[in-house]
């Protein structure tokens, strides 16, 4: 049980166009999305927690307008990256948090997403 | 920041050894992760020890935590060449703008040799 997948896997496009990939907990309801980026060799960066029919909470620095979060269902998160540069290739992992009484625990990460902008 | 932060950087043993890893944090916590990741993959939830625990064993997993100190440490024994990956603690921060949120530090990198 609890497990999260993502769509796509690996994407390569074009510079300015706008790429979206989608967060789902397949066999349980999350509350609770969260989006990181990680680059070559570093840490995960949270980017933008994510709460069921309502906006997105991002961190600092990251732009929302550029990072558009949508957290439509209890088990659809989807991040759309617009005008994508050759900046924001980097792997892109959601996770999902359980709903109810065990809100606050573990996460649960999906297989990542591969951003390549040329 | 609730960062989490490993130590070492870079760990390398040969098979059938112990491999331990050590996280400091900075505030105060509702609970501690430790996360694994494969190269160019995501990451899998190994365990989960709740402050108010100071011991969690998961097979040949042994985290302690020590909130005095704002530690923890994780235990792998008797290592396999397949454990070789990253090692990330993340601390869940218990109050503030850290509420509910997960912070990853920079990892240990492990490397089990055959």
């Amino acid at each position: 049980g609890a497990v999260v997948s993502q769509h796509p896997s690996w994407v390569i496009c074009k510079s300015g166009t706008s790429v979206k990939i989608e967060c789902r907990s397949l066999d349980f309801q999350a509350t609770t999305m969260f989006w990181y980026r990680q680059f070559p060799k570093q840490s995960l960066m949270l980017m933008a927690t994510s709460n069921e029919g309502s906006k997105a909470t991002y961190e600092q620095g990251v732009e929302k307008d550029k990072f558009l979060i949508n957290h439509a269902s209890l088990t659809l998160s989807t991040l759309t990256v617009t005008s994508a540069h050759p900046e924001d290739s980097s792997f892109y992992i959601c996770s999902a948090s359980l709903a109810g009484a065990r809100k606050g625990n573990e996460q649960f990460f999906g297989p990542g997403t591969r951003l390549t902008v040329l | 920041s609730q960062q989490g932060e490993e130590d070492p950087q870079a760990l390398s043993i040969q098979e059938g050894e112990n491999a331990t890893m050590n996280c400091s944090y900075k505030t105060s916590i509702n609970n501690l992760q430790w996360y694994r990741q494969n190269s160019g993959r995501g990451l899998v939830h190994l365990i989960l020890i709740r402050s108010n625990e100071r011991e969690k064993h998961s097979g040949r997993l042994r985290v302690t935590l020590d909130t005095s100190k704002k530690s923890s440490s994780l235990l792998i024994t008797a290592s396999r060449a397949a454990d070789t990956a990253s090692y990330f603690c993340a601390p869940l921060g218990a109050g503030g703008t850290s509420y509910g949120k997960l912070t990853f530090g920079q990892g240990t990198i492990l490397t089990v040799h055959p």
